[in-house]
């Protein structure tokens, strides 16, 4: 079936310093969506991605979707201890209705 | 505040037990998603339902089960209650349920079972 599988698990950054976490899906994507959960809180979409080879920019953030759909990255530039918290990718099977969850990146941010 | 609300907040329960777990859309939205989050894990799709229908179906167990009412409310049935039951449950909303679809989540029931 379908997987999709991100890396890192974890990462620790020093405050200032960039971090990104990248998503593979085994299978072609129709979309990919991120998301950013905060300690104690619940997922919060930020984006979605549709096209193949999109960039797409959210002050720090930057994501990208390959040009096959099949994977995709987030980058943060800078990080401020704001970013802490476990970030999400999600994609659906192109044809499909299932959205599947990557396991997270968990960041954390040392001030 | 994402729109989707979900009660109880925690609740605590015991093994062999039954507990539902009830959820409310965004104003609007067809379809309703539940998702399992054991502690510090990532999130397991349990089922989704698209105006009253089953949709997709995850990982659910048969000890599991869900149904959504015709006013898009969504009940999450969990009996014969295990200890590795203990987890976040959110439940999440979208429009439509198709692609592309956005999905907003609730703050989450805790559930632990002692």
């Amino acid at each position: 079936g379908q997987q999709v599988m991100q890396i890192p698990q974890y990462q620790h950054v020093q405050e200032g310093e960039d971090f990104t976490t990248y998503c593979n899906s085994s299978t072609t994507l129709s979309n990919i969506q991120w998301y950013k959960q905060r300690p104690g809180g619940h997922p919060v979409f930020l984006i979605q991605l549709v096209k193949s080879g999109e960039v797409k920019k959210q002050k720090r953030l930057t994501f990208q979707f390959g040009e096959a759909k099949k994977n995709s990255s987030l980058h943060i530039t800078a990080t401020q201890t704001t970013d802490v918290g476990t970030y999400f990718c999600a994609g659906r099977n192109t044809g499909g209705f299932k959205t599947i969850f990557g396991a997270g990146t968990r960041l954390f941010v040392k001030a | 505040d994402s729109g989707v609300t979900q009660t109880p907040k925690h609740l605590i329960t015991a093994t062999g037990q039954r507990v539902t777990l009830r959820c409310s859309p965004r104003s609007g939205d067809l379809s309703v998603y539940w998702y399992q989050q054991s502690l510090d894990q990532g999130l397991q799709f349990l089922i989704q339902y698209y105006n009253g229908e089953e949709r997709a179906k995850g990982n659910i167990l048969e000890r599991f089960s869900a149904q959504q009412f015709p006013d898009l409310h969504s009940e999450l049935n969990l009996s014969s209650l295990e200890l590795g039951d203990s987890a976040l449950y959110f439940c999440a909303s979208s429009p439509h349920g198709t692609d592309p679809d956005t999905q907003y989540f609730g703050p989450g029931t805790r559930l632990t079972v002692l």
